[in-house]
């Protein structure tokens, strides 16, 4: 248990729908990030929110809307995605930007 | 800048050593190395933030080489509890953010 915790672990979606990734951190961090995980890929930032203010953006569709209402919780709302967009989605949150990451588990994305 | 990891992938027997690398185009203030075994989230070993620093953890250790911008990972007499990828984040002096290599997978067969 890491202290960050996201929902839904597994989440199949059509091209069409409309659906949200919730992460929810309970360490008192300031930082949150949302990543993406494909087979035999890196580790890819999407999204860096430090004291609720994005702070980077790595040129992520934007079918993909990131949502940070405070510093514990971090929303990724998903629609019109692409069977490309499948893949492991991570979050993570920091002390600080330059800090040492703590990961959720993951939400594993199948779009058919 | 992403940096650079090598080996890509190593394949290792029980009880043998293994050396992963990890380099950088720009100057350092900070390297993070974290494991994620498959199917699991990616968890912090360790963080060397000064040159020439050294850190074990266990049989795994890490050494810093500020001159040269890059960290190496040491894993002796590894264990088949010791199989995953492991990622090297690093932090560049001013930027104040990490950014992660492309990984390395490690298979440990007995």
């Amino acid at each position: 248990e890491t202290g960050v915790t996201q929902t839904p672990r597994h989440l199949v979606m059509g091209m069409t729908n409309k659906k949200s990734l919730k992460c929810e951190q309970h360490l008192g961090h300031n930082a949150m990030y949302w990543y993406k995980q494909s087979a035999k890929k890196p580790l890819e930032l999407m999204f860096v929110y430090n004291f609720k203010e994005q702070t980077e953006n790595n040129s992520v569709p934007s079918r993909f809307s990131p949502e940070c209402p405070n510093s514990s919780h971090l929303f990724l709302h998903l629609h019109t995605l692409q069977p490309e967009d499948s893949a492991l989605y991570l979050c993570a949150s920091s002390q600080d930007p330059a800090n040492i990451q703590y990961f959720g588990a993951g939400t594993r994305l199948s779009v058919l | 800048q992403q940096p650079v990891q090598s080996p890509q992938a190593v394949i290792l027997r029980e009880g043998e050593d293994a050396v992963i690398n990890c380099s950088s185009s720009k100057a350092l203030y900070s390297v993070h190395w974290y494991r994620q075994k498959h199917g699991e989230a990616p968890v912090f070993l360790m963080i060397l933030l000064k040159g020439g620093e050294q850190k074990g953890h266990e049989k795994i250790s890490a050494s810093f080489n500020e001159k040269k911008q890059q960290s190496s990972l040491y894993l002796t007499a590894s264990q088949l509890s010791y199989s995953g990828t492991y990622f090297c984040g690093t932090e560049s002096q001013g930027a104040q953010k990490l950014v992660f290599g492309q990984g390395t997978r490690l298979t440990i067969n007995p």
